[in-house]
């Protein structure tokens, strides 16, 4: 079946770049998403990249994908305090009613 | 634009009580539309979703059902609450290709 890991926690200091990393096991993704939490929140959709791309960026954030290793990373460049949350890799596969399969979850930690 | 509600927003509830949650869409039609619960602030697990009126698919065996009396409600219930049941419930839409997701702001449950 497919599954999403993520690492559980990262922490960098405001103003650096942070770099949030995904592995996923479903070779028929066709669609895999960045999703960010903030406390007591529900999930906002960050970005998504489609799986014949290998890089999207939208103003701070850098998606890579690497679909021979299965790999994705979101980078958000000048890392704010705001940016501080929970950050959700996620995949999805065409066909079906779009059920998405989400990683765990990174906690993001910005020190001042 | 479209909007996603959920209520309540908080509850206490005893074991063996009954529960009813409701989600309702805004500004869409013909939603799919999913239950989620997030156990410990962390992963999402799917619990249900419906692609129309009356469908409903369930994902995890467990003691809570849901409903979809209208397009744009879904409702999670159950007849007797457990402590495990405790958690934040999330509900959430999509529509068209992508998969893309649209959370509501979740409603936190603890079953004492």
């Amino acid at each position: 079946g497919e599954d999403v890991e993520q690492s559980l926690f990262l922490s960098v200091r405001e103003g650096d770049s942070s770099v949030i990393n995904c592995t996923y096991t479903d070779s028929s993704s066709t669609y895999l998403y960045w999703y960010k939490q903030e406390p007591g929140a529900g999930l906002q959709l960050l970005t998504y990249i489609f799986s014949n791309m290998d890089m999207k960026q939208d103003q701070r954030l850098t998606v890579l994908l690497n679909k021979k290793d299965k790999h994705l990373s979101l980078r958000i460049a000048d890392t704010q305090t705001g940016d501080s949350a929970i950050y959700f890799c996620a995949e999805t596969y065409s066909g079906g009613y779009q059920k998405v399969t989400f990683g765990i979850g990174t906690k993001l930690q910005v020190i001042p | 634009s479209q909007t996603i509600h959920q209520w309540p927003a908080t509850l206490v509830q005893p074991v063996g009580s009954p529960l009813s949650l409701e989600c309702t869409v805004e500004g869409t039609s013909n939603p799919n539309l999913y239950w989620y619960r997030q156990a410990a602030g962390r992963g999402l697990q799917l619990l249900f979703y419906s692609v129309g009126i009356g469908q409903i698919s369930s994902e995890v065996p467990q003691n809570l059902s849901a409903s979809r009396p209208q397009d744009r409600q879904f409702i999670l219930s159950s007849k007797k609450l457990l402590l495990s049941d405790s958690g934040f419930y999330l509900c959430a839409w999509s529509v068209g290709g992508g998969g893309e997701q649209y959370f509501g702001p979740g409603t936190r449950l603890t079953v004492t």
